[in-house]
């Protein structure tokens, strides 16, 4: 079982202000990916790494692999009250098994 | 990204019977489909993953007799909650994968057993 945890488990903030969560794991991935989940949908892949140090940007959000493959981060950049919602990593290893998920609200 | 569509989106049933949710990966061949369990404000616990053509693989702690999974084609996986009971009242949510590193999800179906 590879178990993926995830930090902070909720974070509120003030629009405009920037934030980074953190995904960890004492496995090694061939991929891992995040998600954003709102109430009563199904999650949406935000975005997929897969080399190790792989850094992604999509918009105000920017994705980090590690070196090592074990942990990844999301940084977002000034915050709007439309990011918010659950965001979830998961790694691909045989199956896909999500972290606890960071519940992120931004305040206007 | 690739469309996984799930239905129903909720249901309501009594307690006692047995309900279908079906998970349909619409322009992707899913080799593997993985079913979740949802809490209010709490992330997905994986119930289990089903491979076409062979029996599902099921997570410590869930009763295969209870919540069947059928994955009889590379498009189309199905979960039966049976004899269901107000504890399985949950949001349950199917992902589908290709074979590749990603995994798309369906909607999600809010199952309330009275």
């Amino acid at each position: 079982t590879q178990l993926l945890e995830q930090s902070p488990q909720f974070l509120s903030i003030q629009e405009g202000e920037n934030l980074t969560v953190y995904c960890n794991s004492s496995s090694v991935f061939s991929s891992l990916q995040w998600y954003r989940q709102e109430p009563g949908e199904g999650p949406v892949l935000l975005v997929t790494v897969v080399t190790g140090g792989e850094v992604k940007k999509l918009k105000r959000l920017t994705f980090q692999f590690g070196d090592a493959r074990k942990d990844s981060s999301l940084h977002i950049t000034a915050a709007q009250p439309g990011d918010t919602g659950l965001y979830l990593c998961a790694g691909a290893g045989g199956d896909m098994r999500f972290g606890a998920g960071t519940r992120l609200t931004v305040k206007p | 990204g690739a469309v996984v569509s799930q239905h129903p989106s909720w249901v309501i049933c009594k307690s006692g019977t047995s309900v279908k949710i079906e998970c349909r990966s619409l322009d992707f061949q899913a080799t593997t489909m993985f079913w979740y369990r949802q809490f209010p404000k709490q992330s997905l616990m994986l119930m289990a993953t089903s491979n076409e053509g062979s029996k599902a693989t099921y997570e410590q702690g869930v009763e295969k007799d209870k919540f069947l999974i059928n994955h009889a084609s590379l498009t189309l996986s199905t979960l039966t909650v049976t004899s269901a009971h107000p504890e399985d009242s949950s949001f349950y949510i199917c992902s589908a994968s290709n074979g590749n590193t990603e995994a798309f999800f369906g909607q999600g179906t809010r199952l309330t057993v009275v």
